[in-house]
């Protein structure tokens, strides 16, 4: 089954400690996106990548970091998360990212910072 | 200014009844894609319909439409027949061809939350 799959999908965990969440597509997509969902402002895209070894900031990139080693995983990484990360974050990706082709979107980590 | 404006926070509709959620964009670029997705309780985000700026047609896509109005940057989406699991969330989002260099990068309005009354 083409999917997108994350973990975890639930954390709760405290400020300062660094923590990763993973994505891994099985669709060979070359794009990835990370994003994050905050009520009333939909959602906003953290990092992506175009292609292995391909990063570049999204719209709200302070706080976290991404790799993309292989074409299929995707990590999110925290590196010293703040309650102000506390947050809805779904990996999402697509065929390439030059056109409109659709996204598929994991299932989402909801995360809480304390 | 907003990109993506979604003015409706929350809606009600009967069973069976169609439904409008408003979704008005800002863009310059004469190219661009929309989209809308929906977000149910359990949180995925579902990919329900596309419009190009360029298509000469609303989209539709089973009992889902998209009442394009490129003139007045305007995209809504048309339920019909409103189900009782059409009760989600819904986010109208962009991307924009300057975008291209960024990727494949969806500007997302703050969503419409729709609870279908039986």
């Amino acid at each position: 089954e083409a999917q997108v799959t994350q973990n975890p999908r639930y954390l709760i965990t405290v400020t300062g400690k660094k923590l990763t969440v993973t994505c891994s597509q099985n669709m060979n997509h070359e794009y990835m996106s990370w994003y994050r969902q905050d009520p009333g402002l939909g959602l906003r895209q953290i990092y992506y990548s175009m292609n292995v070894e391909v990063t570049d900031k999204g719209d709200v990139p302070e706080g976290y970091k991404v790799s993309r080693k292989e074409k299929r995983n995707f990590p999110l990484i925290l590196e010293s998360p703040s309650p102000n990360q506390t947050s809805l974050y779904f990996c999402a990706s697509s065929l390439d990212g030059a056109g409109y082709n659709e996204q598929f979107f994991g299932p989402g980590t909801r995360l809480t910072v304390l | 200014a907003q990109k993506i404006t979604q003015t409706q926070p929350g809606m009600f509709v009967q069973e069976k009844e169609a439904v409008t959620l408003d979704c008005t964009y800002d863009t310059s670029d004469p190219s661009y894609g929309l989209f809308w997705y929906k977000q149910p309780s359990s949180g995925e985000m579902i990919f329900l319909i596309y419009q190009g700026s360029y298509d000469q047609q609303n989209a539709t896509e089973g009992r889902y439409s998209l009442n394009f109005q490129k003139a007045r940057k305007s995209a809504n989406l048309v339920i019909s027949a409103s189900q009782l699991g059409d009760s989600a969330m819904y986010f109208c989002a962009m991307r924009e061809r300057s975008f291209k260099a960024a990727g494949n990068k969806l500007t997302f309005g703050g969503g419409t939350r729709v609870l279908v009354k039986p």
